[in-house]
């Protein structure tokens, strides 16, 4: 079925240290991918989001580039900061009418930054 | 433009109580999805709703249930509360096309006591 794997956590890193956390999901259909993110108490926010093979999607310092042949969506950041500390899901959502609505969500991964 | 409200954010109930909780989209939005988020199961799909019709459904029990209203605000059920049903339980909205890009409310966390 349609799954998609994160890395596992938590994570910690040093404030400017790199970012990468992995995300791959199964190759059934043409998916959309999507990075979203989750700080304490909160709802999900969208970080990025990619439509197609070798799309890249951006925003606030992060990047993550739809790669079809390694199924992967892997997420980067090339200096984290103190306030990146969160939750990261990794979340794909299939074409065709049977997956109104629904998206398929990661593990999450905990990110947390220390000064 | 406003983001998605979910009303209330915190609520407690004992076993075998039935709650309701609400969720309005971004304005023009017809499409609103539930998903429920336990550190256990992680986010798990519920329903979505378009047109006041229920167009897709997760795999979980009927004690679940939703709607959705002309204005497209929703509302999702559960009856017969169990333990297990502690959770945050998150509303997203979006046009509707399939594919199309997601936004979450701030969620409702229920615990059953």
């Amino acid at each position: 079925g349609d799954s998609v794997t994160q890395m596992e956590g938590p994570v910690t890193l040093s404030e400017e240290a790199f970012l990468t956390i992995n995300c791959t999901y199964t190759a059934t259909g043409y998916p959309s991918l999507f990075w979203y993110v989750q700080y304490p108490g909160e709802g999900l926010q969208l970080l990025l989001k990619a439509t197609k093979a070798d799309d890249k999607g951006s925003n606030k310092g992060f990047e993550a580039t739809y790669r079809k042949e390694t199924t992967s969506f892997h997420l980067e950041k090339g200096s984290v900061q103190v306030s990146d500390s969160a939750v990261y899901f990794c979340a794909r959502h299939n074409a065709g009418g049977t997956s109104y609505g629904k998206l398929t969500f990661g593990q999450g991964t905990i990110l947390t930054v220390h000064p | 433009k406003a983001g998605v409200t979910q009303t209330p954010r915190y609520l407690i109930k004992t076993r075998g109580q039935q709650v309701t909780l609400s969720c309005s989209p971004i304005s023009g939005h017809r499409s609103v999805s539930w998903y429920q988020q336990t550190p256990g199961q992680g986010l798990q799909f519920l329903f979505e709703y378009f047109s006041e019709t229920q167009r897709n459904k997760g795999n979980f029990p009927g004690r679940f249930s939703g709607r959705q209203f002309s204005n497209s605000r929703s509302e999702m059920n559960v009856s017969t509360l169990e333990l297990g049903d502690s959770a945050l339980y998150l509303c997203a909205s979006s046009g509707g096309e399939v594919q199309e890009t997601q936004y979450f409310g701030p969620g409702t966390r229920l615990l059953v006591l």
